[in-house]
This record gives C-alpha cells, sequence and structure tokens, in this order.
C-alpha cells in the first residue's frame, strides 16, 4: 500500500538539506491547490499552485506532488536554505467558489 | 505598484469600541476576502467579496461586517469589539476564475482589551 507523509506543526532541517512538507486536504471536489509562505511579520506569499488534473509540477527549487487517491498534498524544497524558514500552508481551491481553505501550517526551521 | 494594502497595521480597542479596518488593492482584482490568523492555526476566512457591491459570509462571519462599495476597496468592521476578536488579520484579492492565486496584505494585528 502507499504511505502518506504526516502533516507536522514544525520541521527542522540542516541547511543544505531537502525538505519535505506534507498537508492533508477535505475536499474531494477541490480542484486547484496552491502553497503560500508565511515569513514572520508579513502576510502569505504564494509559491506553487497545482491543478487537479495533474500529480506533479515542478517550479525553482520546489516541487509540489499531488495524491487525489488519498488527498495528500506535498511541497518539495530543495537544498534548504536558512531564507526558507517560514510557516508553510497549504490551501485548497474549489475555482469556480472562488475561496481558499488554508491549512493549519507547518513552521519550517532551518538550521545553519 | 502597491499590491494589497492594509490600514492600521496595528491597533489597541477596548471592549465595546468599534473600528473599520481597511484594505485597498491596485491590481484591479475582482475577489477580495479578509481572514484571521490565531497563534498556531491557519487563515479563516471571515468574509469575502465576489466584486463590486456584493459580499458574502466566509466560515467565522460573527461579529464582524463588511462592504465593498468600490472595486479596489474592502473594508471590515467590528461594531462591538470583544477579547476573542483579538487576532491578526489579513486582507487579500484575487483575480476572478483564472488565477485563483491571492495577493495578501501585511496585516492588521488587533488586540480587544
Amino acid at each position: 500500500g502507499e504511505s502518506v507523509g504526516l502533516h507536522l506543526p514544525t520541521l527542522s532541517v540542516q541547511e543544505g538539506d531537502n525538505s519535505i512538507i506534507n498537508c492533508a486536504y477535505s475536499n474531494s471536489a477541490s480542484d486547484y491547490f496552491i502553497w503560500y509562505k508565511q515569513e514572520s511579520g508579513k502576510g502569505p506569499q504564494f509559491i506553487i499552485d497545482i491543478r487537479s488534473n495533474m500529480d506533479k509540477r515542478q517550479g525553482q527549487r520546489v516541487t509540489v506532488l499531488l495524491n487525489k487517491t488519498v488527498k495528500h498534498l506535498s511541497l518539495q524544497i530543495a537544498a534548504t536554505q536558512p531564507g526558507d524558514s517560514a510557516v508553510y500552508f497549504c490551501a485548497e481551491n474549489i475555482r469556480v467558489a472562488g475561496k481558499s481553505t488554508f491549512g493549519d501550517g507547518t513552521t519550517l526551521t532551518v538550521k545553519p | 505598484n502597491a499590491g494589497v494594502t492594509q490600514t492600521p497595521k496595528f491597533r489597541v480597542l477596548k471592549t465595546g469600541q468599534s473600528m473599520t479596518l481597511l484594505c485597498a488593492q491596485d491590481m484591479n482584482h475582482e475577489y477580495m476576502y479578509w481572514y484571521r490568523q490565531d497563534p498556531g492555526m491557519g487563515l479563516r476566512l471571515i468574509h469575502y467579496s465576489v466584486g463590486e457591491g456584493t459580499t458574502a459570509k466566509g466560515e467565522v462571519p460573527d461579529g464582524y461586517n463588511v462592504s465593498r462599495l468600490k472595486k479596489q476597496n474592502f473594508l471590515l468592521g467590528l461594531e462591538s469589539a470583544a477579547p476573542s476578536q483579538t487576532s491578526v488579520y489579513f486582507c487579500a484579492s484575487s483575480y476572478i476564475r483564472d488565477n485563483t492565486e491571492a495577493f495578501f496584505g501585511q496585516g492588521t494585528r488587533l488586540t480587544v482589551v
């Protein structure tokens, strides 16, 4: 069977290592998913998105994986840097409704 | 290009006082949103608007009112503030349909004593 990564409220990694942040979503009708990064004292910022007809999308140093069977989303950050330290949120959308539902967030700490 | 601007950035209210938080966006976005963020929690949608003159309730609308008289502005009102409304408030905007990515303001930290 498949293993699904657990959502963790905090994650600590060494600089240069890869990070994997997991998110479980709740609505099987959601058709668009977004990862946001929130630095201390700031509003969330868009990182990467993925539509429900895809299972993988890559950006610059980031990859999002979508498993609709188990309603799971992950964000992989390659060669994690101190500037990646932040809270990461996943959001699920139903595009026709035009609004997002956010997960609880994972605080990523990068140790030098 | 300022993006999404919230005013004020900080405010302390006494229980029972009223105030209005202002959100302005210069990207000609149709959709605007007000969220609150509490420690250890994600963002919860208070109210949102799908266009000028329209508003709709989100997950946690009680105790708040909103207005969207102009497309670029979305106001969040607290008529009678309560300590439970102590939170950080974020406004966001997005295009309709084609791109649901939301752009967020810097937040308003509100304390009700």
